[in-house]
């Protein structure tokens, strides 16, 4: 299985910091990366996939790219509505495994 | 707008077994592949399983194969997991959700979820 390793994976920040949480996965996956937001007692929600195409709906702030195997979320001037814990998804091959989850808490 | 709900959660003893159903609405539920997706109490996310939209074929997680059974109901708009021989390590929030195709393939990515059941192993 594809083994996919988030980091940080806690980050204190403040409203209007920009944050960057990276992805890496233990095998090539080409672009076949989503990433998902979850807020407490919430369900996940799509944000970003091919690594960097934004879904519908989904603020401009957010951002994802790729360089190689690894991939990075990048929040620019992170609003109170951010803090949440984020997970990057591998697509590239069964089983679809998940990162373990970076959390943003405010600072 | 599309909504997924699910239902069938509890309490159930090790050994037990647990129906969780998933009624879809707003889609053509047919045109899409459906997984579920588990997170553990303060864990993160597990795919659990997947079936294609036209229900040939299905996928499962080593931790739940042989245990577990997706199934779906085009009729009825309705998903379902059938688990039997649960364990506690089976305790989780346990989603549905919804690719954005899949009627002969699933993709893995997830664009809408449901709000999630609760399936509470323990004796």
């Amino acid at each position: 299985d594809i083994q996919l390793t988030q980091s940080p994976s806690f980050v204190s920040a403040s409203v209007g910091d920009s944050v960057t949480i990276t992805c890496r996965a233990s095998q090539a996956i080409s672009s076949y990366l989503a990433w998902y937001q979850q807020k407490p007692g919430k369900a996940p929600k799509l944000l970003i996939y091919g690594a960097s195409t934004l879904q519908s709906g989904v603020p401009s702030r957010f951002s994802g790219s790729r360089s190689g195997a690894e991939f990075t979320l990048t929040i620019s001037s992170l609003q109170p509505e951010d803090f949440a814990t984020y997970y990057c998804q591998q697509l590239i091959s069964y089983p679809w495994t998940f990162g373990q989850g970076a959390r943003v808490e405010i600072k | 707008e599309v909504q997924l709900l699910e239902s069938g959660g509890g309490l159930v003893l090790p050994g037990g077994s647990l129906r969780l159903s998933c009624a879809a609405s707003g889609i053509t539920f047919s045109s899409y592949a459906m997984s579920w997706v588990r997170q553990a109490p303060g864990k993160g996310l597990e795919w659990v399983s997947a079936i294609t939209g036209n229900e040939a074929d299905t996928y499962y997680a080593d931790s739940v194969k042989g245990r577990f059974t997706i199934s779906r109901d085009n009729y009825k708009n309705t998903l379902y997991l059938e688990m039997n021989n649960l364990r506690a390590e089976d305790t989780a929030i346990y989603y549905c959700a919804k690719e954005p195709g899949g009627y002969y393939e699933v993709s893995g990515l997830l664009d809408v979820w449901g709000k999630g059941t609760t399936v509470t192993v323990s004796s």
